[in-house]
C-alpha cells in the first residue's frame, strides 16, 4: 500500500533563502507525482506535475525533481518570498487516486 | 469560467441531518473524485467515478453516497451526519481514469456538524 511522507512538517525561513521540501513514497510504481500549494482555509493549487518518465519539472522559481528508484521527490523554491508562505502537499498517483502526504507548512518572514 | 466548482462553500448543520454537496466540472473530463481533508489536514480519497461509473469506493461509511447524473457532475450525499464528518470535502477531476493525468481540484466545501 502506497504511503507518502513529507519532511519537515514545518519550516521557517527568512526571505530570500533557497529551500528544499522533501517527499518520499513507498511504492516506486507510480504514474506521476504532483505538488500542490494550499493556503489557509483555501483549496489546492497545482504547482507541478512530474510524469514517471521525467526527472524534473520547472515553473518560475519552483523546480521539482523525481527519483523513482529511491522513492523520492523534492520541491526546490528559489529566492523565497513571504507570499510563498503556505502548506505544500505532494501526492503520488499509483492507481487512479492520488495518495497525499501530510504536507510541509512553510513560513517565510520578511 | 471556473474549472471545478462546488456548492456550497460552507455548510453548517446539526447531527442527524442529511445534506448534499454538489460538484461540477466544465473541463470535459471523464473522471471525477471526492477527497476528504480531516481536522489534521490529511487528504484521503473517498470515491471516484469514470463516465458515471463508480470505480473507487474507499472504506467510507455507507452513510456517504455519491451520485453522478452525468460525467460533468458528481454529488455527495451524506445521511445521518455525525460530529466526525466535520471536514473539508474536495471534488476533483481528470481527463481520464488511470495514471498520468493531472487532477484539478475544486475550492472545497467546509462541513461543520454541531
Amino acid at each position: 500500500k502506497q504511503e507518502v511522507t513529507q519532511i519537515p512538517a514545518a519550516l521557517s525561513v527568512p526571505e530570500g533563502e533557497n529551500l528544499v521540501l522533501n517527499c518520499s513514497f513507498t511504492d516506486s510504481a507510480i504514474y506521476n507525482l504532483q505538488w500542490f500549494r494550499q493556503d489557509p482555509g483555501k483549496g489546492l493549487t497545482s504547482l507541478l506535475l512530474i510524469q514517471s518518465s521525467q526527472r524534473e519539472q520547472t515553473s518560475g522559481r519552483l523546480n521539482a525533481s523525481l527519483d523513482k528508484s529511491s522513492g523520492r521527490s523534492t520541491l526546490y523554491i528559489a529566492a523565497s518570498q513571504p507570499g510563498d508562505s503556505a502548506t505544500y502537499l505532494c501526492a503520488a498517483q499509483a492507481g487512479t487516486a492520488l495518495i497525499f502526504g501530510k504536507g510541509t507548512t512553510l513560513s517565510v518572514s520578511s | 469560467d471556473t474549472a471545478v466548482s462546488q456548492t456550497p462553500k460552507y455548510l453548517v448543520t446539526q447531527m442527524g441531518n442529511d445534506k448534499s454537496i454538489k460538484c461540477e466540472q466544465n473541463l470535459g473530463h471523464d473522471t471525477m473524485y471526492w477527497y476528504k481533508q480531516d481536522s489534521k489536514k490529511f487528504l484521503k480519497i473517498m470515491f471516484s467515478y469514470n463516465n458515471k461509473e463508480l470505480i473507487i469506493n474507499e472504506t467510507v461509511p455507507n452513510r456517504f453516497s455519491p451520485k453522478s447524473p452525468d460525467k460533468a457532475h458528481l454529488n455527495l450525499h451524506i445521511n445521518s451526519l455525525e460530529l466526525g464528518d466535520s471536514a473539508v470535502y474536495f471534488c476533483a477531476s481528470s481527463p481520464a481514469r488511470g495514471g498520468g493525468y493531472e487532477q484539478y481540484f475544486g475550492p472545497g466545501t467546509r462541513l461543520t456538524v454541531t
